[in-house]
């Protein structure tokens, strides 16, 4: 079946750092892929997302590339900030945004 | 716009008994989404509800069920609580479209003891 893998955490990071989190996938067809963040106490919420081979997502300075031949859609920031602290989910789709497979999660702390 | 609204917040039951969470999806959303979340885990699809039908199902048994009302809100029932059952449970509403995006609530955090 469908599946996604992201890194490991939890990640530590000082502010303004690179941040990088990896997803791969599984999927026996062309999904949508995405990213969301779950902040402390909070819900989840889309981050950015990616519906075609080369799609690049972005939102608040973070960018993530729908790779096929790589089955990846790895999470990229070029400078972070302590407000960065969250979870971060990878997840595919193939009914647009709906019915999503969630990655595990990694925890991303950031450190002033 | 008033968001996905859940309740309650948390709630603790004894392994064997029944519950029932409750869900009010956004203004305008008619399709809603449970998701169950274990402890350092990605959420997992339980169901999909849009126009009061089931419209899709994750790989959950049957004691996990569900109900959308003419307003569009949403209950999840789960009967014979197990331990495993302890969980973060999400609701999700959106549009309809396929391109909509889910819009997730806080979540309702269940114990079973």
């Amino acid at each position: 079946g469908d599946s996604v893998t992201q890194m490991e955490g939890p990640v530590t990071l000082s502010e303004e750092a690179f941040l990088t989190i990896n997803c791969t996938y599984t999927a026996t067809g062309y999904p949508s892929l995405f990213w969301y963040v779950q902040y402390p106490g909070e819900g989840l919420q889309l981050l950015l997302k990616a519906t075609k081979a080369d799609d690049k997502g972005s939102n608040k300075g973070f960018e993530a590339t729908y790779r096929k031949e790589t089955t990846s859609f790895h999470l990229e920031k070029g400078s972070v900030q302590v407000s960065d602290s969250a979870v971060y989910f990878c997840a595919l789709s193939y009914q647009g945004a709906q019915k999503l497979v969630f990655g595990q999660g990694t925890r991303l702390t950031i450190n002033p | 716009e008033t968001g996905v609204t859940q309740s309650p917040t948390h709630l603790i039951k004894t392994r064997g008994q029944q519950v029932t969470l409750r869900c009010s999806s956004q203004s305008g959303h008619n399709t809603v989404s449970w998701y169950q979340q274990a402890l350092g885990q990605g959420p997992q699809f339980i169901f999909q509800y849009y126009r009061e039908e089931e419209n899709g199902r994750g790989n959950f048994p049957p004691r996990f069920s569900g109900l959308q009302f003419p307003n569009y809100s949403s209950e999840l029932n789960v009967n014979a609580l197990e331990l495993d059952d302890s969980a973060l449970y999400l609701c999700a509403s959106t549009g309809g479209r396929s391109d909509s995006p889910l819009h997730f609530g806080n979540g309702t955090r269940l114990t079973v003891t």
